[in-house]
């Protein structure tokens, strides 16, 4: 499945490094979706982009810092995180505006993020 | 946040019996979404459901979206040891713009062959 591809697919860091997580989508979408995935918990959404705009941040710490230049790329800049950001991250993309179809969201396979 | 209620949290079956796995909500959804994600994988889209009363198959997957549209079930008929691995649900309140899936506990599947 190449839809959607991320990069790198494992991570370890310390927590003074700075890292960029790197997804891409090659379907054509126009919204694509960042989510934080933790052992014995549901997905969480983190941020989502439409038509490279950003229009949810979900709360999320300002040690995670997301980039969308354009409508197939998104990053997600770590910076300074703790040893319980640790988690799988995960990136999606969809067609918003689509007959009501549209937020069917495709994921990429995801980086598994350590932080010691 | 808001979740859905999956249920069961996890079943462990014998290869070639048939699975049914169940999401509930006390709110009207528009979509219903079943994914699949192995070990240290993104969830894979094996289902999506738009129409209330939908009933869906993929392979030997069944889903459907139910009347109340605060319901979805999927079933799995004759498991094989590839089944196994983590479902969920994801259920989309609006249409076209809101971006936002609300998601299932998960169930997760073991098959023993």
């Amino acid at each position: 499945e190449t839809g959607v591809t991320q990069t790198p697919r494992h991570l370890v860091m310390g927590m003074t490094n700075k890292k960029s997580l790197k997804c891409e989508q090659h379907l054509g979408h126009n919204a694509m979706y960042w989510y934080k995935q933790s052992a014995k918990k549901p997905l969480e959404l983190m941020f989502v982009y439409n038509f490279k705009e950003q229009t949810e941040n979900n709360s999320v710490p300002s040690r995670f810092s997301p980039e969308c230049p354009n409508s197939s790329h998104l990053f997600l800049h770590l910076h300074t995180l703790q040893p319980e950001d640790s988690a799988l991250y995960l990136c999606a993309s969809s067609q918003v505006g689509n007959s009501g179809r549209g937020d069917t969201q495709y994921f990429g396979p995801g980086t598994r993020l350590t932080v010691l | 946040g808001q979740q859905l209620n999956q249920s069961p949290q996890s079943m462990f079956i014998q290869e070639g019996e048939d699975v049914s796995m169940n999401c509930t909500s006390s709110s009207i959804f528009n979509t219903w979404l079943w994914y699949k994600q192995d070990p240290g994988e993104g969830p894979v889209l094996l289902i999506a459901l738009y129409k209330a009363g939908e009933l869906t198959s993929n392979g030997r997957l069944t889903a459907q979206f139910g009347i109340t549209r605060k319901d979805s079930f999927l079933n799995i008929s004759a498991s094989i040891p590839s089944d196994v691995g983590i479902y969920f649900c994801a259920g989309i309140h609006g249409s076209g713009n809101t971006g936002k899936l609300i998601f299932g506990q998960g169930t997760t599947l073991q098959v023993k062959p």
